[in-house]
């Protein structure tokens, strides 16, 4: 069964500083691996995804993630963050075809610090 | 606007009161799905549909119900609501290829529910 796990609950870094956020999955075959972000009382955005091909992967707002096989990672980073970052990340794996579904990490809530 | 659209977004509600919480995507998507989300479980999958009049359960589907009648809506119904099922429910819609590949999946809003 794939599963996601996000090791840091809760993150705080300032303002401009750089910003990496862990994930690792676990998944039999070729995951498609996404990062999604969720700001206070919204729903969720879709940052960036790796489905094949480049494993460093561009998203939107400045973000970026690396897909590392050896690793079974996928780590989100962004080389300097503004307050308006301050949000809960999830990492989601998804394979299970037929179903589409996507399996979530627990979340990263990260806090930015003037 | 392509959207998915939930109502309610906010529903207090006691034990046993029958309920449903509503979705719509005007994307013309084949698969929907609801999650709901609680503090340190991230989202987890209650019931998907990959078209309609086609419904299944995903990873904790107990308690509740959901319906395909028309493409655009994909409801989720609480028969008996209990205090477990409190939490921030999203759906989802995304296209479908048939093929091992993935499509983005969209989210609305959220609907947090409180049952008493």
């Amino acid at each position: 069964a794939q599963s996601v796990t996000q090791p840091d609950i809760h993150i705080t870094v300032s303002e401009g500083a750089s910003l990496e956020l862990r994930c690792n999955y676990s998944y039999g075959a070729t995951p498609y691996l996404f990062w999604y972000v969720q700001s206070p009382g919204q729903g969720l955005q879709l940052l960036l995804k790796y489905f094949s091909g480049d494993t460093l992967v561009q998203g939107i707002k400045g973000f970026e993630a690396e897909f590392k096989r050896s690793q079974s990672s996928f780590n989100l980073r962004k080389p300097s963050v503004h307050w308006s970052d301050a949000a809960e990340y999830f990492c989601a794996v998804g394979g299970d075809f037929g179903n589409e579904k996507l399996t979530f990490g627990t979340g990263t809530r990260l806090t930015i610090i003037p | 606007e392509a959207q998915v659209t939930q109502n309610p977004r906010y529903l207090i509600t006691v034990t046993g009161k029958k309920l449903t919480v509503t979705c719509s995507q005007n994307m013309n998507h084949e698969y929907m799905s609801w999650y709901r989300q609680d503090p340190g479980l991230g989202l987890r999958q209650i019931y998907y549909s990959m078209n309609v009049e086609v419904t299944d359960k995903g990873d904790v589907p107990e308690g509740y119900k959901v319906s395909r009648k028309e493409k655009r809506n994909f409801p989720l119904i609480l028969e008996s609501p209990s205090p477990n099922q409190t939490s921030l429910y999203f759906c989802a819609s995304s296209l479908t290829s048939g093929s091992r590949t993935y499509n983005e999946q969209f989210f609305g809003p959220g609907t947090r529910l409180t049952v008493l």
